[in-house]
């Protein structure tokens, strides 16, 4: 099984739709929880990290379900430049190693 | 404030050749974790180095080799190159420090084998 799954979409979207993509991760006791973004052909950077209570950033909202195992990421307001494919990251429990999911793909239709 | 830089930007060898990769940290950080991102996946953990150590491995056979130097930038080394090989390696920096864990990755490095 792996460590992080992603459905991989992709997803076309309309400008100014809400959409949400969800992650699940298999190890119960991984304590860290991210969001990167990537666009194509280039580096992942970080979008947001995710706290057990939940956590906004303008029109992102990201949100932990520790007991379902389950991370959550809502783009609100959808723009052209939110194209991209978002990766989920989970920390391990022990050490330093990190498990990225394969990415879910947004488009944003103008 | 410069950023995680890598080198080359593109490669492109013959399978059995042997490669080395190159990594610059970000400012103030002293950890180093390099990264395979085959087409169309997520990047797959290689292994890490801080103080001038592997600390921490992923599941990557020994063809895989790295070093981490004072400065902290780091190498990755790849020898008896496999087609399966090809892929984008990156590289992120970290300071563990850092409660928050985050990691900063390098434009990354395209290798492709032939």
């Amino acid at each position: 099984r792996k460590e992080v799954e992603q459905d991989p979409g992709p997803f076309n979207v309309p400008e100014g739709a809400t959409v949400a993509f969800n992650c699940t991760y298999s190890n119960s006791a991984s304590q860290s929880f991210f969001w990167y973004r990537q666009d194509c052909r280039k580096e992942p950077k970080l979008l947001m990290s995710v706290y057990s209570s939940g956590n906004e950033d303008g029109r992102f909202t990201a949100q932990l379900n520790r007991a379902s195992q389950y991370i959550s990421l809502l783009i609100r307001d959808s723009k052209l430049s939110d194209s991209a494919t978002y990766l989920c990251v989970v920390k391990g429990p022990t050490g330093n190693q990190f498990y990225f999911g394969t990415g879910t793909s947004l488009t944003v239709i103008p | 404030d410069a950023g995680v830089t890598q080198s080359p930007t593109h490669l492109i060898k013959t399978r059995g050749q042997q490669v080395t990769l190159r990594c610059s940290p970000k400012s103030g950080h002293d950890t180093v974790s390099w990264y395979q991102q085959a087409l169309g996946q997520g990047p797959q953990f290689i292994f890490q180095y801080y103080e001038e150590e592997e600390r921490q491995r992923g599941n990557f056979p020994d063809r895989f080799s790295g070093h981490q130097f004072p400065n902290y930038s780091s190498e990755l080394n790849v020898n008896a190159l496999l087609l399966g090989d090809s892929a984008l390696y990156l590289c992120a920096s970290s300071s563990p420090d850092s409660h928050s864990y985050e990691q900063y990755f390098g434009p990354g490095t395209r290798l492709t084998v032939t």
